[in-house]
């Protein structure tokens, strides 16, 4: 069962273009949502997140939008870089705290910024 | 910054062999997570914990046992392994408070043969 879905798989923009991360999900309870990324041969780190008490969320050059009517969210990476390039994961959790906090990720969108 | 130590870093193991792998998190986390990515699936969640003696399954259980010694300690058990749980293993560590951040250590490659 897979509870977040991510497209798409693999993504190649031209520096300069924004490119759009597309993610939904299923279970109502979801209630905070985070992207991940990853460099080739590095971990998973955070890079930006959103609860849906709004429906954006801006950090520099990255956005969230999120639809909670629709179930879905995306990023979009605006004037993309070539140190863009990266492995980006989306995923989804209940908010923190009780005993059932965990993280289910997406299966992930390679992402390739051409110069 | 938060840390998460595994080790092994990288491992080799025979088909039936018994594999621990160890994860150690110095933040005071509650939540330690074992998850494993394979390409075309992502991260997926093998079991996690929320404090010394608590264990939780996760989505992909099977073949597995964990164990979490002391808040700080948490282990991945490969009982008889199969070449199907070849992957990189990634031990993860997060507060249950508001800063609800998932802090991944470098992982552990396993090949099983």
């Amino acid at each position: 069962q897979q509870q977040v879905r991510q497209s798409p798989q693999s993504l190649t923009v031209w520096e300069g273009e924004t490119a759009i991360l597309n993610c939904s999900y299923e279970d109502s309870t979801f209630d905070y949502f985070p992207w991940y990324h990853q460099f080739p041969g590095e971990s998973p780190a955070l890079l930006i997140a959103i609860r849906p008490v709004s429906n954006k969320k801006e950090d520099g050059r990255f956005t969230i939008f999120f639809n909670k009517r629709e179930k879905k969210f995306s990023l979009h990476i605006a004037d993309s870089q070539p140190g863009d390039s990266a492995t980006y994961f989306c995923a989804a959790s209940e908010w923190g705290g009780g005993s059932n906090y965990k993280l289910t990720f997406g299966k992930g969108t390679l992402l390739t910024v051409t110069p | 910054e938060a840390a998460v130590t595994q080790s092994p870093r990288n491992k080799v193991t025979v088909t039936g062999g018994n594999v621990t792998l160890s994860c150690r998190q110095t933040n005071s986390h509650n939540y330690m997570y074992w998850y494993r990515q394979d390409t075309g699936h992502g991260l997926r969640l093998i079991h996690y914990s929320y404090g010394a003696g608590n264990l939780q399954i996760g989505d992909v259980p099977d073949g597995y046992k964990a164990t979490r010694t002391t808040q700080e300690d948490f282990f991945l058990l490969l009982e008889l392994a199969s070449p199907s749980q070849t992957s990189l293993y990634f031990c993860a560590s997060s507060d249950a408070g508001q800063n609800t951040e998932v802090f991944f250590g470098k992982g552990t490659r396993l090949t099983v043969v």
